[in-house]
């Protein structure tokens, strides 16, 4: 399976953009990126997911690389509620129904 | 609607001592899935099934057992509680499909001692 880097850590002041890294640079061309959240003491729940084009949610926007080596996802205005560890993860559709398979993420801290 | 419900949330066991985690699903979700997460790390999948009566194993399926009599219900039995086993265990469901997004449950946290 493709990986992805993701950096250990981020910070971000409150009400300011966030713009969280993923490297993917061995994707398939089949496979989608997805994004994943999990709150503190929490769950992960999904975020958003896309293939080439950019997508946008009311979460967040997620922005593909032309060569889709890397994505960034993007929080318009972070909030403390936004506070969180950011899973970057790749689906290949031909792959069947593989379960979702998480790495570290990234720790988001975001300052008041 | 309550999504993924996981009892307990919390439970102390000691070594040898066996358990079942409950998780249960309102939405019709073919698929459920258990991961454990350990302190500071990543989920990791210990089962999955695609449906009522099928299960497979993922990634650290030593330890655990799993049944599937229902599409709505998915319990984790660990057999000998070891104190490896000290973690933070998660329960998921989804539709079928790549693209479909997983909905989790709030976790159940266990200590062996």
């Amino acid at each position: 399976d493709a990986k992805t880097t993701q950096p250990n850590s981020m910070e971000s002041n409150e009400e300011e953009p966030v713009h969280l890294p993923c490297n993917h640079s061995t994707i398939s061309g089949t496979d989608y990126i997805h994004w994943y959240r999990q709150l503190p003491s929490q769950g992960p729940e999904y975020v958003i997911h896309g293939l080439t084009s950019n997508v946008n949610n009311r979460m967040a926007s997620l922005a593909i690389a032309e060569d889709r080596k890397s994505s960034t996802l993007i929080l318009h205005r972070a909030t403390l509620r936004d506070a969180a560890v950011y899973y970057c993860i790749l689906r290949d559709p031909l792959s069947g129904n593989t379960p979702l398979v998480f790495g570290k993420g990234t720790r988001l801290s975001v300052i008041a | 609607n309550a999504g993924v419900t996981q009892t307990p949330k919390f439970r102390i066991l000691k070594i040898g001592q066996s358990m079942t985690l409950q998780c249960t699903q309102d939405m019709n979700h073919n698929y459920m899935y258990w991961y454990r997460q350990d302190p500071g790390m990543g989920l990791k999948l210990i089962y999955y099934s695609v449906g009522a009566g099928i299960t497979d194993k993922g990634e650290v399926p030593n330890g655990y057992n799993v049944s599937r009599s229902t599409t709505e219900d998915f319990p984790l039995r660990l057999e000998l509680a070891a104190p490896s086993q000290t973690s933070v265990y998660f329960c998921a469901s989804s539709y079928p499909g790549f693209a479909s997004g997983y909905t989790f449950g709030s976790g159940t946290r266990l200590t062996v001692v």
